[in-house]
C-alpha cells in the first residue's frame, strides 16, 4: 500500500523567511509526487509535480520541491515567503507499481506566514 | 479556459434525504475523480472514470454513494440517505489519462459543501 505524511499540522513562518513543508511517502517502484495548495474556500490548485529527470522541481508561485529518494521525502520549498502564500498544502503520491490505481494524499499542512 | 466546475457550491439537507452533487470537468479531459474532505482531514479517494472503462469505486464508503458519468464529460455523485457523517466537502478534479499511470495532473473544482442536519 502507498502512504504520504506530512508531520507537520502547521507551519508558522514570518513573511520573507524561507519555508520548508514536509512531506515523505512510501511506494511501490517509482513514485510520481505531487504538491497542491488550496486556498481557503477553494478547490486544490496544482504547484508543481515529480515524475522523473531532475531531483529539484520549480513549480508555480516560486515554490520548488526537492525528490530525496534515499530519505523517501519530497518536501516542498520556498526562498522567501509571502503572507498571501498562507495556505493548506498537501501533499500526494502515487507509486508505479502499487496496486490500485489512485492518488493517496497526505492530511495536508497549513501554512501561516505572518507579516 | 473553463476549469473545473462543481454545483451547487453550497448544500444543506436533512438527515434521510438524498443529494445529487454535479462535476463537470475540463473538456476534453477523459478521467474523473470524487474526493471527499472532512474537517481536518486529508482527500478521501471516492470513484474514479477514465473514459468508458468500468469506474474504480473501490473508495466509496458505502453502497449509499453512487456516481455515474453521462457521455464521458459530466458526472453526478449521489448519496442517499444522507447522514451527519457525510458532512464534508465534496471535491471532482479531472485530468487526461494517458498510458502509464497516475502522472497527468488533476485539476480541481472549487468543490460542494454538504452540511447534513
Amino acid at each position: 500500500a502507498q502512504s504520504v505524511a506530512q508531520p507537520e499540522d502547521q507551519v508558522n513562518v514570518a513573511e520573507g523567511n524561507p519555508l520548508t513543508v514536509k512531506c515523505t511517502y512510501s511506494v511501490s517502484g517509482n513514485p510520481y509526487l505531487f504538491w497542491y495548495v488550496q486556498y481557503p474556500n477553494r478547490g486544490l490548485q496544482f504547484l508543481l509535480k515529480y515524475i522523473t529527470g531532475d531531483n529539484l522541481v520549480k513549480g508555480s508561485y516560486g515554490f520548488e520541491a526537492e525528490f530525496n529518494k534515499s530519505q523517501t521525502s519530497f518536501h516542498l520549498k520556498k526562498p522567501s515567503a509571502l503572507v498571501s502564500d498562507s495556505a493548506l498544502y498537501f501533499c500526494a503520491v502515487w507509486g508505479k507499481k502499487s496496486s490500485g490505481d489512485k492518488l493517496t494524499f497526505g492530511t495536508g499542512t497549513r501554512l501561516a506566514v505572518r507579516p | 479556459g473553463a476549469g473545473v466546475s462543481q454545483s451547487p457550491s453550497n448544500k444543506v439537507t436533512e438527515k434521510g434525504k438524498d443529494v445529487e452533487l454535479r462535476c463537470d470537468p475540463i473538456s476534453g479531459h477523459t478521467a474523473l475523480y470524487w474526493y471527499r474532505q472532512s474537517l481536518g482531514q486529508g482527500l478521501e479517494f471516492l470513484i474514479y472514470f477514465q473514459g468508458n472503462s468500468a469506474p474504480d469505486k473501490s473508495g466509496l464508503p458505502s453502497d449509499r454513494f453512487s456516481a455515474e458519468r453521462t457521455g464521458g464529460s459530466v458526472s453526478t455523485l449521489t448519496i442517499q440517505r444522507t447522514q451527519q457523517e457525510d458532512s464534508a466537502v465534496y471535491l471532482c478534479a479531472s485530468s487526461y489519462r494517458l498510458a502509464g499511470g497516475f502522472k497527468e495532473t488533476q485539476y480541481f473544482g472549487p468543490g460542494t459543501r454538504l452540511l447534513v442536519l
